[in-house]
């Protein structure tokens, strides 16, 4: 069973850089057929997806968040990161990383393993 | 554009049973979803996917008590004898084009 663990700072001051891993364990990040994602959810609020990668490097970001957002794979240390540039107070949230399993049958892309989450701060 | 729409919150007494209601936006009717739970200070858990037909398919351990069926561009999520860890919030979750990954606002349960 596949187990995702976020890491990074949980202090970012404004205008900076967000940077996040996440390290799969359990089983190949270079297995999966599908993608590899992180969501967040802002303080007492819904969630909303930011990225998603393949194994591959292949890339669909979030259109509201796409010009200050990439997502990159290591494939050698099983692990997924996520950079967030010129983040504000808005950026604070709960970050998680989440493996997309896929149903050609329905044709849906679902999350069907998640992380913990990790608090991310936005403060000077 | 995709969009799934959820109501803020329902509440259901503690053994009861409660349908909780994810409507697809116009033209996207026949989209599959899925169901996560995000219990208080948790992150979120896949329940199941749910197809336009009733058709379900339950994440590994989840309960008999947690059903799906679908109507038209709507797609339930049933709890059955609930119970006071079912206390949590819902979200729905499809795929598509445009933004791709979609989640409804999602759904505050209480157990009364």
């Amino acid at each position: 069973q596949l187990q995702l663990q976020e890491s990074g700072p949980g202090l970012v001051k404004p205008s900076e850089t967000l940077s996040l891993t996440c390290t799969v364990s359990g089983g190949s990040i270079s297995s999966s057929s599908y993608y590899w994602a992180w969501i967040r959810q802002p303080p007492g609020k819904g969630l909303e997806w930011i990225g998603s990668i393949h194994y591959s490097g292949s890339t669909y970001y979030n259109p509201s968040l796409k010009s200050r957002v990439t997502i990159s794979v290591d494939t050698s240390k099983n692990q997924f990161s996520l950079k967030l540039t010129s983040v504000t107070a808005a950026d604070t949230a709960v970050y998680y990383c989440a493996h997309s399993g896929y149903s050609s049958s329905w044709y849906l892309f679902y999350f069907d393993y998640w992380g913990q989450g990790t608090l991310v701060t936005v403060s000077s | 554009q995709l969009v799934l729409t959820q109501s803020p919150s329902a509440s259901a007494s503690l053994g009861a049973s409660v349908k909780l209601t994810c409507t697809l936006s116009s033209g996207h009717s026949n989209y599959a979803i899925a169901w996560h739970q995000q219990q208080p200070e948790k992150g979120p858990r896949f329940l199941m996917k749910l197809n336009s037909d009733g058709s379900h398919s339950k994440g590994d351990g989840i309960p008999d008590r947690f059903s799906g069926s679908s109507s038209g561009a709507e797609r339930y999520l049933t709890i059955s004898s609930l119970q006071s860890e079912d206390e949590a919030d819902y979200y729905c979750q499809t795929w598509g084009t445009g933004i791709l990954w979609v989640f409804g606002g999602g759904t505050k349960l209480t157990v009364l």
